[in-house]
């Protein structure tokens, strides 16, 4: 079936540029997360989003980057004015409903993110 | 520039014998663990949980075991195949908490033939 898909899969841009990528979850997954992988390293939580409920956006770095959600589908996360330490790869998941402790994110393959 | 896991630790096993990757874990009160496999340019594929009030759990050929006395979880792989080979994270979840992960920092697992 159909994972989680995100695009672009790779994005070179200038520095000061602002970037949008785009996720979109698996049908009927209620959660969505993004989570930011710097080369060689583990994953950072960035955001996460629960149907209507006001998004947990503890993970942001600064006020450079935003995310939305529409509904219970497409999420986009957006970077302004993008520095060189924004470099990484942005990877998104989403996890079914119900009470999340035995239901794992599933990950899409991610964005690669450089800024020249 | 560096390499995707120039900072990773690298775990070099015979391909048919056994694997046991450690992890650590930082928060006492997590719930619930995960094990990810990420092949390279590709995201995190899970592979097996545990939730707290168990030590241990079987998958096909993977065990997860978790010892909360030192915060300590390890993945055992049996007869190690060269598809095995790839970087391997621990997650913790506190359910409380959003159920966000917080990931270890990842081994990568290399399968000699």
């Amino acid at each position: 079936g159909a994972g989680v898909s995100q695009s672009p899969s790779n994005k070179v841009t200038e520095k000061g540029k602002d970037v949008e990528l785009r996720c979109d979850p698996i049908s009927g997954h209620t959660a969505l997360y993004w989570y930011r992988q710097r080369l060689g390293q583990g994953l950072e939580f960035l955001i996460y989003f629960q149907g209507n409920s006001a998004p947990d956006k503890s993970g942001l770095p600064s006020d450079r980057f935003s995310a939305e959600r529409t509904g219970e589908s497409v999420s986009t996360l957006t970077i302004q004015r993008t520095q060189q330490e924004d470099s990484a790869v942005y990877l998104c998941a989403s996890r079914p409903p119900g009470q999340g402790r035995n239901q794992p994110q599933h990950f899409g393959d991610g964005t690669r993110l450089s800024i020249l | 520039g560096e390499s995707v896991g120039l900072h990773l630790p690298t775990l070099s096993v015979q391909e048919g014998d056994n694997s046991i990757i450690n992890c650590a874990y930082s928060n006492s009160a997590s719930d619930y663990f995960i094990w990810y496999k990420q092949e390279s340019g590709k995201g995190p594929q899970f592979i097996i949980d545990i939730r707290s009030n168990m030590d241990k759990r079987q998958g096909q050929r993977v065990t997860v075991l978790l010892n909360k006395t030192v915060k300590h979880l390890s993945l055992q792989i049996a007869a190690t195949q060269p598809g095995d080979s790839a970087v391997y994270f621990c997650a913790e979840i506190f359910t409380g908490g959003g159920n966000k992960l917080t990931f270890g920092t990842g081994t990568q697992l290399k399968v000699e033939l």
